[in-house]
This record gives C-alpha cells, structure tokens and sequence, in this order.
C-alpha cells in the first residue's frame, strides 16, 4: 500500500498570516491532486501536479510538485477565513488514488 | 448540472442487514469509485471501475462488492454489514485529462452500523 503523509494535522491561525501543508511519501506518483473539504460535502478538487518540480498557482494559493514527483506542498498566502477547511492530497498511481489523512485548517478573523 | 449524486444520505442500520448504497453519475466519466472517510485515516479507495463490466479492488474491499452494469450507476453493497463499516462514504466519478483524472465527488452517505 502506497503511503501518504501529510503535515501538519492541525493548523490554526489567524487571517492575513502564511501557512504551508506538506505531503510526502517514499513512494513515485504519477500526479498528485490536493482537494478541500468543506463538513458535510465531498472534497472538491482544487489542483493537479504531474511533472516534477512543477509549481501551480491558483489565486493565494501555490502548489508545489517534488522534483522527484514524491512529495508536495501547499502555500497560503494571506489566509482569509474562506480557506477554513480539511485539505487533502492524493497521489495517483496506477488506476488508484491515495490519500493523506488530511489537515484541517482553520482560520481564524 | 453535471454531478454524483449518492442514496441514501444517512443510513442507520443493524449488523447483518444487507445494504445498498446507490451512486450515479451524469457526466458521462469512463471511472468511478468508492472510498470510505474516517477520523484520522483521509479517504481510503474501495473499488473502483474503469468502464462497464470493469472494476477491482481498491484499499479496503473486505465486506464491500460493487456492479457496473451501466456507464452512470456504481452502486456500493454491503452483504451484511458489521460494526467496523460505520463510516462516511463518497462515491466519485472522473473524466481523464491527458494524464490526469478530474475527479468529482458525490455528497457522501453516513452509515451507522449497530
């Protein structure tokens, strides 16, 4: 089984401050996805990385792929408290997808 | 709209009683899965399937089958249900993208199991 860990659990912090979420494993993906997860819905996906080292922008958020496509992060610029929720990653390999166990995120105004 | 929809949204049921799970989809997606969601563990992948007639096992498959008999309906069956498939279940379906999978999730369904 493909393993993914992400870091840290638990992030609180208040609005206009920075924050990164990392995800690693020791195993290759292919691509890897980060979702957000509001309570009581689905996760929604918010990017795909699929070469090494490549960097995605999406607003105040940036993602980053691992030159070696092992690991990935997730930058808050100025966090607002329209980013509160459960952040996952998931890397693909195969015809499977595999998740980390997620961070909740929760910011405070 | 394109979306999953998934039924029931909560279910409360008793260990053995066999239950579906329905999941259907309208984008027309070649893929679709199941995962189950617990405290701690993120989303862990069921089966999945990768056309009609066509699916495998994902992470966790003890206790669980599924069908594909249709493009748009995946449904998820418990046999006989134990108390250690109380959990949040998301259905998703994904349409490939060069080499990437755009997935969309259903709304998810609560099973208790007592």
């Amino acid at each position: 089984t493909q393993l993914l860990e992400q870091s840290p659990q638990f992030l609180s912090i208040q609005e206009g401050e920075n924050l990164t979420v990392y995800c690693n494993s020791s195993s290759v993906f292919s691509s890897l996805q980060w979702y957000r997860q509001e309570p009581g819905e689905g996760p929604v996906l918010l990017v795909t990385v699929v070469t090494g080292g490549e960097v995605k922008k999406l607003k105040r958020l940036t993602f980053q792929f691992g030159d070696a496509r092992k690991d990935s992060s997730l930058h808050i610029t100025a966090a607002q408290p329209g980013d509160t929720g459960l952040y996952l990653c998931a890397g693909r390999y195969g015809n499977k997808l595999v998740f980390g166990a997620g961070t909740i995120l929760r910011v405070k105004s | 709209e394109a979306q999953v929809t998934q039924n029931p949204r909560y279910l409360i049921t008793v260990t053995g009683k066999k239950l579906t799970v329905t999941c259907s989809q309208n984008m027309n997606h070649e893929y679709m899965s199941w995962y189950r969601q617990d405290p701690g563990l993120g989303l862990r992948q069921i089966y999945y399937s990768m056309n009609v007639e066509v699916t495998d096992k994902g992470d966790v498959p003890e206790g669980y089958k599924v069908s594909r008999k249709e493009k748009r309906n995946f449904p998820l069956i418990l046999e006989s249900p134990s108390p250690n498939q109380t959990s949040l279940y998301f259905c998703a379906s994904s349409s490939r993208q060069g080499d990437t999978y755009e997935q969309y999730f259903g709304p998810g369904t609560r099973l208790t199991v007592t």
